[in-house]
């Protein structure tokens, strides 16, 4: 089952444009992360971010994280079209090391 | 590295015929995953290794399937008898530990069943 849940699931902007996506999740978890993947490609890694961290950033991206709530966002400043992928947050629960994605955010940057 | 290598790429086959997936890992890394990735249902996991010991397969769909390990640099994933609804992306991932799990997903296998 997806533990983490997107939103927005599709999202278009401007280039040069910030684009801000949202992950909710269910249940305490370790670490979150947020991966990246281009069309017909696999995904990949960009950044994770403790349970007991608040914010992380990462050149053009900025990751925060709010336990109480359950959710974390994931903001890519000054977006290019190579920016356009689909994002997925990713978590594992507390005492499961099993990593769970959400259905993930589309962003389409258009130039 | 090259990164986690999977083949094939692509395969077309027709229903009752049987699938193998196959998947090298990152060297050094000592866990590995198998996703599924259709557009219904997302990204699935289906089962993990660790030190090339299956720790969790909860999340294989039935009996068709079954994957192996057999050694460090080598993973399989078989579906004996293939379905159309088996028709997905399927992906393996490794990471240094089952601990410390950032993955590094292979580029993907997309399977069709005719």
């Amino acid at each position: 089952s997806q533990q983490g849940e997107e939103d927005p699931q599709a999202l278009s902007i401007q280039e040069g444009e910030n684009a801000t996506m949202n992950c909710s999740y269910k249940t305490s978890i370790n670490n979150l992360q947020w991966y990246r993947q281009n069309s017909g490609r696999g995904l990949v890694h960009l950044i994770l971010i403790r349970s007991n961290e608040r914010e992380k950033h990462s050149g053009r991206l900025r990751v925060t994280l709010d336990t109480s709530k359950k959710s974390s966002s994931l903001l890519i400043t000054a977006s290019r079209a190579a920016d356009t992928a689909s994002y997925f947050c990713a978590t594992d629960a507390t005492n499961d090391y099993k990593l769970s994605f959400g259905a993930g955010t589309t962003v389409t940057v258009r130039a | 590295d090259a990164g986690v290598i999977q083949s094939p790429r692509h395969e077309v086959t027709e229903m009752g015929q049987e699938v193998t997936l196959r998947c090298k890992p990152i060297s050094g890394h000592n866990s590995l995953f198998w996703y599924r990735q259709t557009m219904m249902r997302g990204l699935e996991l289906l089962i993990y290794f660790n030190n090339n010991v299956p720790i969790d397969d909860s999340g294989m769909p039935e009996d068709r399937f079954s994957a192996k390990m057999p050694n460090a640099s080598f993973s399989t994933l078989k579906i004996q008898p293939s379905e159309p609804r088996d028709s997905a992306v399927y992906f393996c991932a490794s990471s240094l530990s089952a601990g410390a799990n950032v993955l590094t997903f292979g580029a993907g296998s997309r399977l069709t069943v005719l």
